[in-house]
């Protein structure tokens, strides 16, 4: 069956340090992935969008990774914040279609 | 980055009344949205697939007749969710997708508590 499995323990770092964040997924051919932000009571934030033929991105202090061997993505969040903690979303796109599919979020939490 | 906005943001209906949400894409045309149902503490469940000029899409187990979608412009859908129950009480999130990226970008929701 297919899956997309992100950290189920929330995530808990000092601020400075990098959040790294995991997205495993099987029975997948994604053709993208995104990431998004979601504070509680509000809708997902797109945060990044990363191709089937690339292997990193970069956007301020966020990088993403995507291997599509190990079928597997990891988001950096370098620098933390404290204003950085929130639940953090997997998604994929297969070429099938434009819907996305979801990961169950981590939870980040940075403290001073 | 795209505004994808929701009317209302949250809702209070009594069991058996219809109530309906607006998804409207603020700076770019959308061909393609998406209606999506999260219950707390769970992931994102697409309920089905808004298509600018035609029938929606919907997944299997949502029930067309119930969860009524109409997406009469390019950046316009609604969300009309008739007879509701108290088992719709949930978020109810929109999203569509940037033409040319194809980012895809989700308004703020909208709460639905159905007594």
């Amino acid at each position: 069956s297919q899956k997309i499995e992100q950290n189920s323990e929330a995530l808990n770092i000092q601020e400075g340090k990098t959040a790294t964040l995991t997205c495993n997924y099987t029975n997948y051919s994604p053709a993208y992935l995104q990431w998004y932000r979601q504070d509680p009571g509000r809708g997902p934030v797109f945060l990044l969008l990363i191709r089937e033929n690339e292997k990193e991105k970069r956007k301020e202090r966020l990088k993403v990774t995507f291997d599509t061997t190990l079928k597997q993505s990891l988001f950096h969040i370098t620098a933390s914040q404290p204003a950085d903690s929130a639940t953090y979303l997997c998604a994929l796109r297969e070429n099938s279609g434009y819907a996305l599919n979801f990961g169950k979020g981590t939870s980040l939490l940075v403290t001073p | 980055g795209a505004v994808v906005s929701q009317h209302p943001s949250w809702v209070i209906c009594k069991s058996g009344t219809s109530v309906k949400i607006e998804c409207r894409s603020l700076d770019f045309q959308a061909t393609t949205m998406f209606w999506y149902r999260q219950f707390p503490k769970q992931s994102l469940m697409l309920m089905a697939t808004s298509n600018e000029g035609s029938k929606a899409t919907y997944e299997q187990g949502v029930e067309k007749d119930k969860f009524l979608i109409n997406h009469a412009s390019l950046t316009l859908s609604t969300l009309t969710v008739t007879s509701a129950h108290p088992e719709d009480s949930s978020f109810y999130i929109c999203s569509a997708i940037t033409p040319v990226s194809y980012e895809q970008y989700f308004g703020p929701g909208t709460r639905l508590t159905v007594t």
